[in-house]
């Protein structure tokens, strides 16, 4: 099973909006509303920033929120700031209690 | 809050076995609504999912390392344990330990919290 599919890069202003995609197949996040959404900050851990497709963990800023249409699935962040400047992963069930990560989305803010 | 603590050695030569443990405070691994995964991430690069155990013993591997991969739990000690044998310099790597939501339907998804990790090379 491939790696799910994420733009190597996305940047954006202070304030504006921003949409990272992450792109499978009819096998996993076309068949599953099992993604989930990961912030890294360099030399951290993965942060949990959305689970199944949708929800926000308790803690989670609103700012943050994710979609899904057919196999892609997206997080967007509403409100752009500089401590949201991490690397993000997406991750998709794949059946069988497997998963596939995405191979992350570095973000910058301008 | 609960906390994961990744140990174990820094070091492992090539064709040998990787070992690590994750000890979970402040939370019982005995949890019927979670399993206990263990993800990895190369120097510079994306996460990968290595497996995940339930506090019966039962597992799920990644098909790309099953034939290497034992993942147990020690729910005496509240930990899990990960061995990975014939490593080679590919698996270098950090590894995590994490907290697996378990679903009402038996689905296992999302990673929350996670542990520091912690780097493994493997070099002669």
């Amino acid at each position: 099973q491939s790696a799910l599919t994420q733009p190597a890069s996305v940047s954006g202003s202070p304030g504006q909006s921003i949409t990272i995609s992450c792109t499978g197949t009819s096998s996993d996040v076309g068949t599953y509303n099992y993604v989930s959404w990961y912030q890294q900050h360099p030399g951290k851990a993965p942060k949990l920033m959305i689970f199944d497709v949708t929800d926000r963990p308790s803690g989670v800023s609103t700012r943050f929120s994710g979609s899904k249409s057919g196999n892609t699935a997206s997080l967007t962040i509403s409100g752009l700031q500089a401590e949201d400047e991490a690397d993000y992963y997406c991750s998709s069930y794949i059946g069988n209690n497997n998963l596939i990560f995405g191979g992350g989305t570095k973000v910058t803010v301008l | 809050q609960l906390r994961l603590q990744e140990s174990g050695p820094g070091l492992v030569k090539p064709s040998e076995t990787l070992s690590l443990t994750c000890a979970v405070s402040a939370g019982s691994i005995s949890s019927s609504d979670h399993y206990w995964g263990w993800i990895r991430q190369p120097p510079g690069k994306g996460l990968e999912w290595v497996g995940s155990v339930y506090y019966t013993g039962s597992t799920h591997y990644n098909p790309s390392l099953k034939s290497r991969v034992t993942i147990s739990v020690d729910t005496s000690k509240n930990q899990v344990s990960l061995k990975l044998n014939s490593v080679t310099a590919a698996d270098t790597a950090v590894y995590y330990c994490a907290r697996q939501q378990r679903k009402y339907n038996g689905v296992c998804s999302e990673f929350d919290p996670w542990g520091q990790g912690t780097l493994v090379t493997v070099s002669s």
